[in-house]
């Protein structure tokens, strides 16, 4: 049964610290996405990569937020300093891509920043 | 960029019976329309798409219309049971080349055993 993980699912960091949140996307997708929800934005996309390239990471506060794709296994999204306002449920999605337009969700990461 | 509007935000019904949960889009270039169930402490799992190439798509008890004139879609559930409980999205592709999807606000369906 193929889904993507997410670590960790839960984590409460202070204010400052950084956190760091992996992804493994479902082996052979190509596409992988980093969502934001909270109670008052819903679900806001925060970056897109498409063959580990990052193809647009334009909803993401650029001071603090970066994402990467180490390799095709893996991706992360990483906030330094964090702040108590990046306090949400982050949610990695992968898809095949190549035509197909499906997005699969993770579990989510529960961040909580005091 | 699109904009995704979702009603009602509330929605209970009886066990057996018919939900129906109504979504607009701002862009008519959008052409891939999802939905999303998310049940507490879970991340949203994908339940049925449509894209506009169709006018309605059917899985079992759910179905989902989609009016491209009008730029409206539904999602329509029927013989309701009590684990259709839940958070349903319904979204829509961006058709800028980024694959991005815009979610609405969510409606919560209560089904009432």
């Amino acid at each position: 049964d193929a889904r993507v993980t997410q670590t960790p699912r839960h984590k409460v960091t202070e204010m400052g610290q950084e956190v760091t949140m992996r992804c493994q996307p479902i082996l052979g997708h190509n596409t992988v996405f980093w969502y934001r929800q909270t109670m008052m934005q819903g679900l806001e996309l925060l970056a897109y990569f498409r063959n580990r390239a990052p193809l647009d990471d334009s909803g993401m506060p650029k001071d603090r937020f970066s994402a990467e794709m180490p390799d095709a296994t893996l991706a992360t999204l990483k906030i330094q300093p964090s702040e108590p306002r990046d306090s949400a449920v982050y949610f990695c999605a992968s898809g095949p891509g190549t035509g197909a337009y499906e997005q699969y969700f993770g579990p989510g990461t529960r961040l909580t920043v005091t | 960029g699109e904009n995704v509007e979702q009603h009602p935000s509330t929605l209970s019904v009886q066990e057996g019976d018919s939900a129906v949960i109504k979504c607009t889009y701002s862009d008519s270039a959008s052409n891939y329309f999802p939905w999303y169930k998310q049940e507490l402490g879970k991340g949203p799992q994908l339940i049925i798409d449509i894209r506009s190439n169709v006018g309605e798509k059917k899985d079992q008890r759910i179905a989902v219309t989609l009016n491209k004139t009008a730029k409206h879609f539904s999602l329509h559930i029927t013989e309701t049971q009590p684990e259709d409980s839940a958070v349903y999205f319904c979204a829509a592709m961006d058709q800028t080349g980024a694959n991005n999807l815009f979610f609405g606000t969510g409606t919560r369906l209560t089904v009432i055993p």
